[in-house]
């Protein structure tokens, strides 16, 4: 199967603190990964498109400057939470898209942001 | 724009019992229609998908038809086990660029 695998899965920040969430295709190369953001009891919000070799691109209302994304590699993709405030604590999840099937999205088990 | 609606609360059940999760959708096209599967502790597994009017998705024991008349993509299963406890989402994508929209998710929890 394809394997998505994410990094770290907790991490614990002091407000002000800049913070990078790693996204691995284990098996796949992926010239397409998305990031989202999940709330408690809510359900995923598309925060970004990220595409190998370019810029990413943002969903209206989501701050560039705040969420910076890398997708330097066919098989990673970083977002950047810069300058965490306590507001910026949730769930964030990455999906990679499989070159070879289309419209399956595979998905990382998710990092747990907690801003302190 | 797009959006997926599935029904309030977690759903708890008996194992064998008959399992039915209720999402219908907005689009302003012909999306495709899918189910994601939350494992505890684990990233989000496409279980079924459909990708026009009618189609069937099944997967699992589980089962999804589109209906492009009433805009649902109902999930059922006839005898649920306890392994089939998870969250349940529900979503949409349109266009090229495969983006999805998803659903609220429903915890189903089912017990022995």
């Amino acid at each position: 199967g394809a394997v998505v695998s994410q990094h770290p899965s907790r991490v614990i920040c002091k407000s002000g603190t800049s913070v990078k969430i790693e996204c691995r295709s284990l098996d796949f190369q992926a010239t397409t990964m998305f990031w989202y953001r999940q709330f408690p009891k809510q359900s995923l919000m598309l925060m970004a498109t990220s595409n190998e070799g370019s810029k990413a691109t943002y969903e209206q209302g989501v701050e560039k400057d705040k969420f910076l994304i890398n997708h330097a590699s066919l098989t990673l993709s970083t977002l950047t939470v810069t300058s965490a405030h306590p507001e910026d604590s949730s769930f964030y999840i990455c999906s990679a898209r499989h070159p070879g099937r289309k419209e399956t999205q595979y998905f990382g088990p998710g990092t747990r942001l907690l801003v302190l | 724009g797009n959006s997926v609606t599935q029904m309030e609360g977690p759903v708890t059940l008996s194992e064998e019992a008959f399992l039915t999760i209720n999402c219908t959708y907005t689009a302003t096209g012909y999306p495709s229609l899918f189910w994601y599967v939350q494992y505890p502790g684990e990233g989000l597994q496409l279980l079924l998908k459909a990708t026009k009017a009618d189609d069937k998705g099944s997967n699992k024991g589980f089962e999804a038809t589109y209906r492009k008349e009433t805009t649902s993509f109902h999930l059922e299963k006839g005898s649920v086990q306890v392994s089939d406890s998870a969250v349940y989402f529900c979503a949409l994508s349109e266009g090229g660029n495969n983006r999805l929209a998803f659903g609220k998710g429903n915890q189903v929890v089912v017990i022995p």
